[in-house]
């Protein structure tokens, strides 16, 4: 079945930086846009990123912008994010999911659906010195 | 990119029907039918109940519907069983080709 394994979390100083990654397994990991997905303890879903099939558009939540980068590598069936300037605020587990549905056509990407599934079992990055 | 609107909490009984709402603008939720639903228990990770506003993942029971009015989406719940206590959020794609989520809705199930 459709697996997704999110793995790099840990403690962190302040302006510390950390790298992210979520394995992919049980579907065609090239088509699809993914996603991450961040829940600070105790609080709700908060929208990270997200990145087209081929990785040509990247999307950011303004308060990651120009500190976090969203990649990927389709032959390694893996989503990254590499993490830097860490701040407090960015303490929380970072979920990876598949979604939303979306294509491309030559160098135009669209969002087809809403949908965001499945998601993995997140990894907890603590941000504090 | 502010987050979309959800009643803290809401309640029912057993068997009951409850609604939860998700209010946000004509720059998201009203803009486009890309609302989802999510289900999130204590610990786990959130799982999809309703896709594109009123759409049903394979799997999920049709007791739980989804439906759109303006800048408003709702969750409706019916017949509420026990298991279905639970933290659920709302999301909608936006007009910066980004997504945005509501704070939450914690479900009591008396």
């Amino acid at each position: 079945q459709e697996q997704l394994v999110e793995s790099g979390g840990g403690l962190v100083k302040p302006g510390g930086s950390l790298r992210l990654s979520c394995a992919a397994s049980g579907f065609r990991f090239s088509d699809y846009y993914m996603s991450w997905i961040r829940q600070a303890p105790g609080k709700g879903l908060e929208w990270v990123s997200y990145i087209t099939s081929s990785g040509t558009s990247i999307f950011y939540t303004d308060s990651v912008k120009g500190r976090f980068t969203l990649s990927r590598d389709n032959a390694k069936n893996s989503l990254y994010l590499q993490m830097n300037s860490l701040r407090a605020e960015d303490t929380a587990v970072y979920y990876c999911a598949k979604g939303p549905e979306g294509y491309c056509n030559g160098n135009r990407c669209y969002v087809a659906s809403s949908w965001l599934d499945p998601w993995g079992q997140g990894t907890l990055v603590t941000v504090s010195s | 990119q502010s987050a979309l609107t959800q009643p803290a909490s809401v309640s029912g009984s057993s068997g009951q029907s409850i609604t939860i709402s998700c209010t946000g603008t004509s720059s998201d939720v009203g803009g486009y039918n890309f609302v989802s639903w999510y289900q999130q228990h204590p610990g786990k990770a959130p799982k999809l109940m309703i896709y594109d506003v009123s759409k049903w993942p394979s799997g999920i029971s049709h007791r739980f519907s989804g439906s759109k009015s303006g800048n408003t989406a709702f969750l409706t719940i019916y017949g509420l069983q026990a298991e279905d206590e639970a933290d659920y959020y709302c999301s909608s794609y936006t007009t910066s080709s980004t997504w945005v989520f509501g704070g939450g809705t914690k479900l009591t199930v008396l």
